[in-house]
């Protein structure tokens, strides 16, 4: 299983850019990197997926660089409402060896 | 994407009894998971639940505290089994999907006295 390392918290202010960084070193071949965003007291919500370079959605992109050791998780303009805890999840769901790691509470600051 | 629901939303209860957990989906999926969130805490896997087949429990989890059952593939079930302070928690089912995401129920909040 691919372990994920990612900062415990992060602070922001309104309007800026975050990125969260995830550390999976040792990354299978086949395997993909999904980000959740979790509310208190909700169940967690998908992000975004990438399995290589960089994919945009409407909520946010995802970086992944050639050797897919590590990725970027980037939040544009933040607002009030982004503050969760985020979580870099590393495998393949079918066979569901993905582990959710300690996650990164980011708090947006007005 | 899935739309799920967990019933009961929370509940209080007293040590030595159980309590099932129902999670509905509104589409047929194969795989659906349980998980277990403590406060503050990340999420725990407990088991896949397979549809005709017995649920794969993860290293820590036993069928006899946690026996699920997968009667069709739009609904599971999750029993704590004689339960004490430490099962207090937040359940969470959720369904894989085939592009590899999860997703995920509100969550059942367990308050065990």
């Amino acid at each position: 299983l691919a372990k994920t390392t990612q900062p415990i918290s992060m602070d922001s202010y309104e309007g800026q850019e975050v990125n969260i960084t995830c550390s999976h070193n040792n990354i299978a071949t086949n395997d993909y990197i999904t980000w959740y965003q979790q509310f208190p007291s909700q169940g967690p919500r998908f992000i975004i997926q990438g399995y290589k370079t960089k994919v945009t959605n409407e909520v946010a992109s995802l970086f992944i660089p050639a050797d897919r050791k590590s990725s970027t998780l980037s939040l544009p303009r933040v607002s009030l409402s982004d503050t969760a805890v985020y979580y870099c999840l590393v495998g393949v769901s079918w066979n569901n060896d993905m582990r959710f790691g300690a996650g990164t509470r980011l708090t947006v600051k007005p | 994407s899935a739309v799920i629901s967990q019933k009961p939303s929370r509940d209080i209860c007293q040590r030595g009894t159980s309590l099932t957990i129902q999670c509905q989906v509104d589409s047929q999926v194969t795989m659906m998971f349980w998980y277990r969130q403590q406060p503050g805490q990340s999420l725990t896997l407990i088991a896949t639940a397979n549809q005709g087949s017995e649920a794969t429990y993860e290293s820590g989890f036993v069928i006899d505290k946690f026996p699920i059952s997968r009667p069709n593939l739009t609904f599971s079930t999750l029993t704590v089994s004689n339960m004490s302070p430490e099962d207090s928690s937040i359940y969470l089912c959720s369904v894989g999907s085939d592009s590899y995401e999860q997703y995920f129920g509100p969550g059942t909040r367990l308050t065990v006295t």
